[in-house]
């Protein structure tokens, strides 16, 4: 069964450092997310993206964060100038098609560690 | 706002034996779709079931049912012969009018021998 990918599983990190966050989503999807989870927190919502535009964002992601499908396989999250708070369990999803009726697909996840 | 409520940090539950998950919500949208997630340890999260809030009728999965109370704004779920590989944290989610999913905090439901 198709499944969406992330790498790497475990990132660490420097403060003030940049990091791109990798997902693989399934393949004849057409919609991507990123969500987080901070340790013992809700898994909350950052960013859908669909045709090369965002679609919906969350005050959580600032001008700090950016998202881009650089090849026709890879959706990227990049946090531009790490901070401590950003220490986060990150998750990406895929839908086939958007809107509520449609399943999301979460990969296993990226632990985010900034020191 | 948009809420979901899980008010079971932890449960636990004897091999073979029923439990039931409790989650709350808060929307004033009439049309959403409400799901339960499964994230085994260190694995991915993945779909147990999902009910359309328009459908009187509650989903079932096998040995996954849900109790989906609308007036109420209770949508729990009941894992009946319970397995050891049910042990997981189990999230509640709900999507209403846009891409979203607003989660909850998640029960950590353990199986036990």
């Amino acid at each position: 069964e198709p499944e969406v990918t992330q790498t790497p599983s475990h990132q660490v990190t420097q403060m003030g450092q940049e990091v791109i966050l990798r997902c693989v989503p399934i393949s004849n999807h057409l919609y991507f997310y990123w969500y987080r989870q901070i340790l013992g927190q809700k898994v909350e919502f950052l960013v859908s993206f669909y045709n090369n535009e965002i679609s919906e964002k969350s005050e959580i992601f600032d001008d700090q964060f950016s998202v881009e499908r650089p090849d026709g396989s890879n959706f990227t999250l990049k946090i531009r100038s790490t901070k401590l708070e950003d220490s986060a369990m990150y998750f990406c999803a895929s839908t086939l098609v958007g809107g509520q009726a449609d399943t999301q697909y979460f990969g296993p996840g990226t632990r985010l560690t900034v020191l | 706002a948009q809420t979901v409520t899980q008010s079971q940090p932890e449960m636990s539950v004897q091999e073979a034996e029923t439990v039931t998950l409790s989650c709350t919500y808060d929307t004033s949208e009439n049309n959403y779709y409400l799901f339960w997630y499964k994230q085994p340890p260190s694995r991915q999260m993945i779909l147990v079931i999902r009910q359309e809030a328009y459908k009187q009728q509650n989903a079932t999965e096998n040995r996954f049912s849900v109790n989906f109370q609308k007036a109420a704004k209770s949508f729990s779920l009941k894992i009946s012969d319970s397995q050891l590989g049910d042990t997981a944290m189990y999230f509640c989610a709900f999507i209403a009018g846009t891409y979203k999913y607003i989660f909850g905090t998640g029960t950590r439901l353990k199986v036990l021998a």
